[in-house]
């Protein structure tokens, strides 16, 4: 099966402090990719990062960071010292060794000022 | 940057119309494909078309739905009779092939209303 889990629906914290949404995915293929995406309330979806499963090293972009663990199959991801524009609702996808992308649930991080 | 747009951003239809909507992907991209967000839920796959066909459609991309590219740009999704629970938000999406064009990049979506 190929599935991905966000076990958090909401989530709510002041402006400045850290926080990880996660991420558990499942799938039996050995190449897949994994995807986060952010969906603020204007609705689009914004490419956040990809990782392909041959490539553990986490990464950090500006305040963004990913810790891939194909240990746990988690792919969580951390904002740190949150503001008020990363409102938004998150999703978390994985792509198979195919065409066909499953996202998770989504999570909808508020930041409150 | 080249984006994916989506025509029209709304869509308001009376039960049992036909629409059509409208997608031009990345004009270097191969791959295109199409989801549907209901409100307030995830994003589900319908269906990837690559060199002129479908390559992968999902449960819910059934005989009412089709998809085209009639010209080297566009990319078209056809709901041929809507029904109530086919309003939803829809997006296109088209990536490249291989290494970073794994990355499926999104249109900012067609909202479709069905009255």
């Amino acid at each position: 099966a190929q599935k991905v889990t966000q076990a958090q629906t909401e989530i709510s914290v002041v402006e400045k402090e850290d926080v990880t949404l996660d991420c558990v995915y499942e799938t039996r293929d050995t190449t897949y990719y994994l995807f986060w995406y952010k969906q603020p309330p204007s609705g689009e979806l914004v490419f956040l990062i990809r990782r392909n499963s041959f490539d553990e090293q986490n990464e950090i972009s500006g305040r963004y960071s990913w810790n891939f663990q194909k240990s746990t199959s988690s792919f969580n991801f951390t904002i740190t010292a949150s503001q008020v524009v990363d409102s938004a609702v998150y999703f978390c996808a994985l792509r198979p060794n195919n065409n066909d992308m499953r996202f998770g649930a989504g999570t909808r991080l508020t930041v409150k000022p | 940057e080249p984006e994916v747009t989506q025509t029209p951003s709304h869509q308001v239809t009376q039960m049992g119309q036909e629409v059509i909507l409208r997608c031009v992907p990345i004009s270097n991209h191969l791959y295109f494909y199409w989801y549907r967000q209901i409100l307030g839920q995830k994003v589900e796959f319908l269906v990837s078309f690559y060199n002129n066909e479908i390559s992968e459609k999902s449960e819910i991309f059934d005989d009412q739905f089709s998809v085209e590219r009639p010209d080297g740009s566009n990319f078209t999704l056809k709901i041929r009779s809507t029904k109530l629970e086919d309003s939803a938000m829809y997006f296109c999406a088209s990536r490249g092939a291989g290494g970073a064009a794994e990355t499926q990049y999104f249109g900012p979506g067609t909202r479709l209303l069905v009255l």
